[in-house]
């Protein structure tokens, strides 16, 4: 199964809105992390916002938030007031704290934010 | 800067051909990764370093590829008889020490590698 999967291949949001970019995870083990990056097009991975299993109010990051729950085993990604320079590849990775220090990562969102 | 480094920023080779690419992470940092990222693909870990030795090399996926990491700062993956699958762009990340799942790991801007 994947660790950590992403639906949303590609999307697209007027600048100065709000958009949601999905991720879901799959683990068993009761302590993890969860991360979002970003990757424009120039290939560097930039640290975004990240989510700890066990912290009880959702990760905000400036414009970034993330919409943490739990039950559904799920990380969303808020960006509020997108800006053109938000478009860009959107990784979500997970890392468990039980069974290795590699971070697995989902496909992807690529965003395309519209003038 | 103060970020991860990484050289060559794009490297061509002939199948057959021995590589290596150079990672030169955050000062400090003890704990090194190498992932390799396949074209609309996300990254896929390869080998993590703790200090000098590797920790996990349980994503490395065949013995054409090596890594080392000799001193405990910069770390040169090594990939012998290259293939045209083993194209692809090469991240490579450090975190300050290696443990605990809230351990954010930081990039480089990759190598580009190109088998043809």
């Amino acid at each position: 199964a994947q660790k950590i999967t992403q639906t949303q291949p590609g999307m697209f949001v007027q600048e100065k809105e709000a958009v949601t970019l999905d991720c879901t995870y799959d683990t068993s083990d009761p302590s993890y992390g969860l991360f979002w990056y970003k990757q424009p097009s120039s290939g560097e991975m930039i640290f975004l916002i990240y989510q700890g299993s066990y912290d009880q109010q959702n990760a905000t990051e400036g414009r970034y938030s993330l919409n943490f729950q739990k039950a559904r085993k799920s990380a969303n990604l808020v960006i509020s007031a997108s800006q053109l320079g938000d478009s860009a590849m959107y990784f979500c990775a997970m890392r468990e704290d039980n069974t290795g220090n590699q971070f697995y990562f989902g496909t992807g969102t690529s965003l395309t934010v519209i003038p | 800067g103060a970020g991860v480094s990484q050289t060559p920023s794009n490297k061509v080779t002939e199948k057959g051909k021995y590589v290596e690419l150079r990672c030169d992470p955050i000062s400090g940092h003890t704990a090194l990764y190498w992932y390799r990222q396949s074209l609309g693909q996300g990254p896929e870990f390869l080998i993590y370093f703790q200090g000098t030795g590797a920790a996990d090399d349980s994503g490395l996926p065949n013995d054409r590829f090596f890594a080392v990491r000799p001193e405990g700062s910069v770390s040169t993956l090594k990939i012998q008889r290259t293939e045209r699958g083993d194209s692809a762009v090469y991240l490579c990340a450090s975190s300050l020490i290696g443990s605990g799942a809230q351990e954010t790991q930081y990039f480089g801007p990759g190598t580009r590698l190109l088998v043809l």
